[in-house]
Protein backbone atom coordinates (compact mmCIF):
# COMPACT_ATOMS: atom_id res chain seq x y z
CA UNK A 1 0.00 0.00 0.00
CA UNK A 2 2.18 2.92 -1.54
CA UNK A 3 -0.94 5.73 -0.61
CA UNK A 4 -2.59 7.70 -3.10
CA UNK A 5 -0.34 9.97 -4.86
CA UNK A 6 -1.35 13.21 -6.22
CA UNK A 7 0.44 15.67 -8.75
CA UNK A 8 1.82 18.16 -8.95
CA UNK A 9 1.96 19.09 -5.05
CA UNK A 10 1.41 23.28 -6.25
CA UNK A 11 0.29 24.43 -9.24
CA UNK A 12 0.63 28.81 -10.25
CA UNK A 13 -1.40 29.63 -13.18
CA UNK A 14 -2.89 32.51 -14.61
CA UNK A 15 -6.29 33.29 -15.14
CA UNK A 16 -7.43 31.50 -18.76
CA UNK A 17 -5.28 28.91 -18.96
CA UNK A 18 -5.85 25.65 -18.73
CA UNK A 19 -4.73 23.03 -15.36
CA UNK A 20 -4.25 19.20 -15.43
CA UNK A 21 -4.03 17.31 -12.10
CA UNK A 22 -3.06 13.71 -11.82
CA UNK A 23 -4.20 10.97 -9.27
CA UNK A 24 -2.62 7.16 -9.05
CA UNK A 25 -5.15 5.72 -6.61
CA UNK A 26 -3.97 2.51 -4.72
CA UNK A 27 -3.64 0.13 -6.56
CA UNK A 28 -6.54 -2.51 -5.69
CA UNK A 29 -9.00 0.23 -5.17
CA UNK A 30 -11.68 1.13 -7.92
CA UNK A 31 -13.79 3.71 -6.54
CA UNK A 32 -11.86 6.61 -6.73
CA UNK A 33 -13.34 10.46 -5.82
CA UNK A 34 -12.33 14.20 -6.51
CA UNK A 35 -12.99 16.78 -4.04
CA UNK A 36 -11.87 20.32 -3.93
CA UNK A 37 -11.51 22.04 -0.65
CA UNK A 38 -10.99 25.69 0.62
CA UNK A 39 -9.86 27.60 3.35
CA UNK A 40 -12.05 27.21 6.40
CA UNK A 41 -13.95 24.60 4.50
CA UNK A 42 -14.55 20.27 4.22
CA UNK A 43 -14.10 18.77 0.94
CA UNK A 44 -16.76 19.11 -1.05
CA UNK A 45 -17.57 16.64 -3.35
CA UNK A 46 -16.64 16.80 -7.66
CA UNK A 47 -17.06 13.87 -9.00
CA UNK A 48 -16.93 10.07 -8.55
CA UNK A 49 -15.74 6.53 -10.85
CA UNK A 50 -16.12 3.01 -10.05
CA UNK A 51 -13.38 1.99 -12.09
CA UNK A 52 -13.15 3.92 -15.98
CA UNK A 53 -16.71 4.59 -15.79
CA UNK A 54 -17.46 8.35 -14.15
CA UNK A 55 -20.83 7.45 -11.73
CA UNK A 56 -21.82 10.77 -10.16
CA UNK A 57 -20.66 14.45 -10.80
CA UNK A 58 -21.36 17.32 -8.40
CA UNK A 59 -24.08 19.41 -10.00
CA UNK A 60 -22.15 22.08 -8.98
CA UNK A 61 -19.28 21.09 -11.08
CA UNK A 62 -18.93 23.68 -13.66
CA UNK A 63 -18.55 22.59 -17.83
CA UNK A 64 -14.97 24.05 -17.46
CA UNK A 65 -14.08 20.93 -15.43
CA UNK A 66 -13.44 17.48 -16.41
CA UNK A 67 -12.31 14.34 -15.27
CA UNK A 68 -11.46 10.93 -16.75
CA UNK A 69 -9.74 8.03 -15.57
CA UNK A 70 -9.14 6.09 -18.99
CA UNK A 71 -7.62 2.09 -18.08
CA UNK A 72 -9.92 2.47 -14.67
CA UNK A 73 -5.77 3.31 -12.60
CA UNK A 74 -5.52 6.71 -12.56
CA UNK A 75 -7.22 9.75 -13.59
CA UNK A 76 -6.70 13.29 -14.79
CA UNK A 77 -8.74 16.13 -13.81
CA UNK A 78 -8.81 19.24 -16.13
CA UNK A 79 -10.08 22.91 -15.58
CA UNK A 80 -10.15 24.77 -18.61
CA UNK A 81 -10.08 28.57 -18.71
CA UNK A 82 -9.20 29.28 -15.19
CA UNK A 83 -10.84 31.65 -12.70
CA UNK A 84 -9.60 33.12 -9.78
CA UNK A 85 -12.16 31.55 -8.17
CA UNK A 86 -11.00 27.59 -8.96
CA UNK A 87 -8.17 28.52 -6.05
CA UNK A 88 -8.38 25.47 -3.90
CA UNK A 89 -6.83 22.28 -2.79
CA UNK A 90 -7.73 19.89 -5.06
CA UNK A 91 -7.99 16.30 -3.23
CA UNK A 92 -7.96 12.81 -4.39
CA UNK A 93 -9.05 9.81 -2.74
CA UNK A 94 -9.83 6.39 -3.37
CA UNK A 95 -11.96 3.38 -1.72
CA UNK A 96 -12.28 -0.31 -2.68
CA UNK A 97 -15.67 -1.94 -3.41
CA UNK A 98 -14.76 -5.44 -2.39
CA UNK A 99 -13.91 -3.61 1.17
CA UNK A 100 -17.42 -3.19 2.85
CA UNK A 101 -17.58 -0.09 4.20
CA UNK A 102 -14.56 0.79 3.03
CA UNK A 103 -13.17 4.44 4.21
CA UNK A 104 -11.95 6.95 2.11
CA UNK A 105 -7.95 7.63 1.35
CA UNK A 106 -6.61 10.58 0.36
CA UNK A 107 -3.91 12.14 -1.49
CA UNK A 108 -1.59 14.96 -0.17
CA UNK A 109 -3.35 16.87 -2.38
CA UNK A 110 -3.08 19.44 -5.50
CA UNK A 111 -2.91 23.30 -4.61
CA UNK A 112 -3.66 25.89 -7.29
CA UNK A 113 -3.32 29.41 -7.02
CA UNK A 114 -4.55 31.05 -10.13
CA UNK A 115 -3.09 34.74 -10.59
CA UNK B 1 -30.33 16.16 1.72
CA UNK B 2 -27.46 15.13 3.42
CA UNK B 3 -25.13 17.06 5.79
CA UNK B 4 -22.68 17.03 8.41
CA UNK B 5 -22.68 19.77 11.35
CA UNK B 6 -19.01 20.65 13.40
CA UNK B 7 -20.92 23.26 15.73
CA UNK B 8 -17.26 24.32 16.91
CA UNK B 9 -14.49 25.92 14.77
CA UNK B 10 -12.36 26.19 17.27
CA UNK B 11 -11.43 23.50 20.71
CA UNK B 12 -8.57 24.29 22.73
CA UNK B 13 -7.82 22.10 25.50
CA UNK B 14 -5.02 21.31 28.02
CA UNK B 15 -2.35 18.15 27.53
CA UNK B 16 -3.87 15.89 29.62
CA UNK B 17 -7.33 16.64 30.16
CA UNK B 18 -10.24 14.72 27.60
CA UNK B 19 -11.44 16.43 24.48
CA UNK B 20 -14.40 16.21 22.80
CA UNK B 21 -15.09 16.93 18.82
CA UNK B 22 -18.60 17.36 18.32
CA UNK B 23 -20.75 16.22 15.29
CA UNK B 24 -24.07 16.26 14.36
CA UNK B 25 -25.51 14.56 10.91
CA UNK B 26 -28.76 14.55 8.22
CA UNK B 27 -29.49 11.88 6.28
CA UNK B 28 -32.42 9.86 4.92
CA UNK B 29 -31.26 6.53 5.68
CA UNK B 30 -28.76 4.87 7.77
CA UNK B 31 -25.70 6.65 8.05
CA UNK B 32 -22.19 5.16 7.48
CA UNK B 33 -20.20 7.53 10.09
CA UNK B 34 -15.94 8.52 9.61
CA UNK B 35 -13.84 10.91 11.54
CA UNK B 36 -10.85 12.18 10.20
CA UNK B 37 -7.08 14.28 10.79
CA UNK B 38 -5.74 16.72 8.57
CA UNK B 39 -2.65 18.60 9.46
CA UNK B 40 -1.31 21.56 7.38
CA UNK B 41 -1.09 21.02 3.43
CA UNK B 42 -1.36 17.08 3.83
CA UNK B 43 -4.84 14.92 2.59
CA UNK B 44 -7.21 13.76 5.51
CA UNK B 45 -6.40 10.68 7.42
CA UNK B 46 -9.00 8.40 8.22
CA UNK B 47 -9.10 8.09 12.31
CA UNK B 48 -12.07 5.59 12.71
CA UNK B 49 -15.60 4.74 11.49
CA UNK B 50 -19.07 3.57 12.72
CA UNK B 51 -20.96 1.38 10.14
CA UNK B 52 -22.71 -0.85 12.84
CA UNK B 53 -23.08 -2.52 15.96
CA UNK B 54 -21.49 -1.26 19.29
CA UNK B 55 -22.22 2.43 19.86
CA UNK B 56 -18.63 3.48 21.22
CA UNK B 57 -15.82 2.70 18.15
CA UNK B 58 -12.12 3.03 18.86
CA UNK B 59 -9.59 4.25 16.18
CA UNK B 60 -6.58 5.43 15.76
CA UNK B 61 -3.93 7.21 18.10
CA UNK B 62 -6.00 6.65 21.36
CA UNK B 63 -9.38 8.14 19.44
CA UNK B 64 -12.39 6.60 19.62
CA UNK B 65 -16.62 8.30 18.97
CA UNK B 66 -19.71 7.58 20.07
CA UNK B 67 -22.70 6.99 17.82
CA UNK B 68 -25.79 8.64 19.19
CA UNK B 69 -29.20 7.53 17.11
CA UNK B 70 -31.92 9.74 18.91
CA UNK B 71 -29.50 13.18 19.19
CA UNK B 72 -27.81 12.08 15.49
CA UNK B 73 -24.39 12.72 16.98
CA UNK B 74 -21.00 11.39 16.27
CA UNK B 75 -18.56 13.17 18.55
CA UNK B 76 -14.73 11.95 18.72
CA UNK B 77 -13.25 11.66 22.02
CA UNK B 78 -10.13 11.13 23.38
CA UNK B 79 -9.12 10.30 27.54
CA UNK B 80 -6.07 12.54 27.17
CA UNK B 81 -5.01 14.92 24.82
CA UNK B 82 -1.45 15.47 23.44
CA UNK B 83 0.28 18.45 21.78
CA UNK B 84 0.45 15.79 18.63
CA UNK B 85 -3.12 16.04 18.13
CA UNK B 86 -3.20 19.55 17.32
CA UNK B 87 -4.76 19.98 14.02
CA UNK B 88 -8.08 19.88 11.98
CA UNK B 89 -10.75 17.65 12.22
CA UNK B 90 -13.42 16.54 9.80
CA UNK B 91 -16.41 14.49 10.64
CA UNK B 92 -18.03 12.97 7.70
CA UNK B 93 -21.46 10.76 6.52
CA UNK B 94 -22.24 8.61 3.81
CA UNK B 95 -25.59 6.86 3.26
CA UNK B 96 -25.65 2.76 3.12
CA UNK B 97 -27.18 3.20 -0.40
CA UNK B 98 -25.56 6.09 -1.53
CA UNK B 99 -21.70 6.90 -2.83
CA UNK B 100 -20.65 10.45 -1.68
CA UNK B 101 -19.16 11.26 1.80
CA UNK B 102 -20.15 14.40 3.15
CA UNK B 103 -18.23 16.30 5.00
CA UNK B 104 -18.56 18.86 7.63
CA UNK B 105 -16.82 22.40 7.80
CA UNK B 106 -14.18 20.71 10.19
CA UNK B 107 -12.88 21.92 13.82
CA UNK B 108 -9.75 22.91 14.56
CA UNK B 109 -8.30 21.47 17.86
CA UNK B 110 -5.41 22.80 19.48
CA UNK B 111 -3.68 21.17 22.57
CA UNK B 112 -2.29 23.09 24.96
CA UNK B 113 0.90 22.40 26.54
Amino acid sequence: DTGVSQNPRHKITKRGQNVTFRCDPISEHNRLYWYRQTLGQGPEFLTYFQNEAQLEKSRLLSDRFSAERPKGSFSTLEIQRTEQGDSAMYLCASSSINRVNSPLHFGNGTRLTVT
Amino acid sequence: AQSVAQPEDQVNVAEGNPLTVKCTYSVSGNPYLFWYVQYPNRGLQFLLKYITGDNLVKGSYGFEAEFNKSQTSFHLKKPSALVSDSALYFCAVRVATGNQFYFGTGTSLTVIP
